[in-house]
């Protein structure tokens, strides 16, 4: 069974820094590409980031381009992704989520429950 | 970046009835569209993917149609287990991926 769990979410001040993590299993992780989604309280849903797994290229939206940084540790099969200079704004919950083949560009297969990050003074 | 609309953004349905989706793309996407369902404090699951595939364990009452900038997702039998937001994704342009806005169904 694929089983994807977010942690590291919380509170954090405008322009600090949180990591979140995306523990998987039930899956060959090494073998497919894997992306962080977010949901603002109330809103709808925003691709964020995305690794693959041919080449380990990564791509990101342009809210957080810049800021954001995402990486996976195969021999860990764990996603993170690595936030900095946070902003009112980046208040959502994060989900991990799978994609279907190696490379970036699919749709997800499959999402963790999510951790919620919350910028707040 | 490619944008997306749904419609109907709300839909009150009882059990039993057929309900049809809709979403639009700004800009053609093939059949790079999949459609997720999103209940109260869950994940999106996802339901169908290339317009018109079914996930795996997604009941046969779901399916999807279309390509270009229409797409349709149709429940054929509304249960009362398939509320929540429907929301669709196009994968073809990207960065970024995007969603739509999301339609809530809500069961009479």
């Amino acid at each position: 069974e694929v089983q994807l769990v977010e942690s590291g979410g919380g509170l954090v001040q405008p322009g600090g820094s949180l990591r979140l993590s995306c523990a998987a299993s039930g899956f060959t992780f090494r073998n497919y590409a894997m992306n962080w989604v977010r949901q603002a309280p109330g809103k709808g849903l925003e691709w964020v980031s995305g690794v693959s797994a041919s080449d380990g290229s990564t791509y990101y939206a342009d809210s957080v381009k810049g800021r954001f940084t995402i990486s996976r540790d195969n021999s860990k099969n764990t996603l993170y992704l690595q936030m900095n200079s946070l902003r009112a704004e980046d208040t959502a919950v994060y989900y991990c989520a799978k994609g279907p083949r190696s490379v970036i560009g699919y749709y997800f297969d499959y999402w963790g429950q999510g951790t919620l990050v919350t910028v707040s003074s | 970046e490619i944008v997306m609309t749904q419609s109907p953004a709300t839909l009150s349905a009882s059990p039993g009835e057929r309900a049809i989706l809709s979403c639009r793309t700004s800009h053609s996407v093939a059949t790079n569209l999949a459609w997720y369902l999103q209940k109260p404090g869950q994940a999106p699951r996802l339901l169908i993917y290339g317009s018109s595939t079914r996930a795996t364990g997604i009941p046969a009452r779901f399916s999807g149609s279309g390509s270009g900038t229409e797409f349709f997702l149709t429940i054929s039998s509304l249960q009362s287990e398939d509320f929540g937001i429907y929301c669709c994704q196009q994968y073809n342009n990207w960065p970024p991926i995007t969603f739509g806005p999301g339609t809530k169904v809500d069961i009479k």
